[in-house]
């Protein structure tokens, strides 16, 4: 089983609605979690962080963790063409070090 | 958030040369780096991480005779990538904590090894 696991996608999402992004982690995965948006050929840049049970909502985005089910997800509303990238799954250590899963690709359709 | 600066953006090498990658944390200082490689459609794979002082440490499949990483201050990691092969052509990306549990991220070198 792979450490963290995404559905790899593509989501394709109506412009105005909202993304659902899903990821599981393994035991192995420590406790601190992040969302990645990675647009083609550049590198990923943070949206955002979660470290405990819960929701956290910044902005239009809003993560959810829940440990006890091994879960942690990604909610975008009111998509727009520009959220159109690949969302990636991270767990970390605690000091930088992530694992990242395979990636969602969003498509953001006007 | 925390400004982490890769050198070069893109690089085109020989087939058996070396290519040196810069990484640096501009506003911070990093004792820790991180190297990671992303092939086309693939998601991001750790390398290694990269000890300010101290021998890196590889992740399991990765040759450090080949990817050497030196860290010899507390704001620049350097990776090498020694007799460089086409299948070595890829994206390289590091990051670096600021001091929290989030990690920043360079801009990412590509590589293409011809």
């Amino acid at each position: 089983q792979k450490e963290v696991e995404q559905n790899s996608g593509p989501l394709s999402v109506p412009e105005g609605a909202i993304a659902s992004l899903n990821c599981t982690y393994s035991d192995r995965v420590s406790q601190s979690f992040f969302w990645y948006r990675q647009y083609s050929g550049k590198s990923p840049e943070l949206i955002m962080s979660i470290y405990s049970n819960g929701d956290k909502e910044d902005g239009r985005f809003t993560a959810q963790l829940n440990k006890a089910s091994q879960y942690v997800s990604l909610l975008i509303r009111d998509s727009q063409p520009s959220d159109s990238a690949t969302y990636l799954c991270a767990g970390g250590n605690g000091w930088g070090k992530l694992q990242f899963g395979a990636g969602t690709q969003v498509v953001v359709t006007p | 958030g925390a400004v982490v600066s890769q050198h070069p953006s893109w690089v085109i090498c020989k087939s058996g040369t070396s290519v040196k990658i810069e990484c640096r944390s501009l506003d911070f200082q990093a004792t820790t780096m991180f190297w990671y490689r992303q092939f086309p459609k693939q998601s991001l794979m750790l390398m290694a991480t990269s000890n300010e002082g101290s021998k890196a440490t590889y992740e399991q499949g990765v040759e450090k005779d080949k990817f050497l990483i030196n860290h010899a201050s507390l704001t620049l990691s350097t990776l090498t990538v020694t007799s460089a092969h086409p299948e070595d052509s890829s994206f390289y990306i590091c990051s670096a904590p600021s001091g929290g549990m989030e990690a920043f991220f360079g801009q990412g070198t590509r590589l293409t090894v011809v």
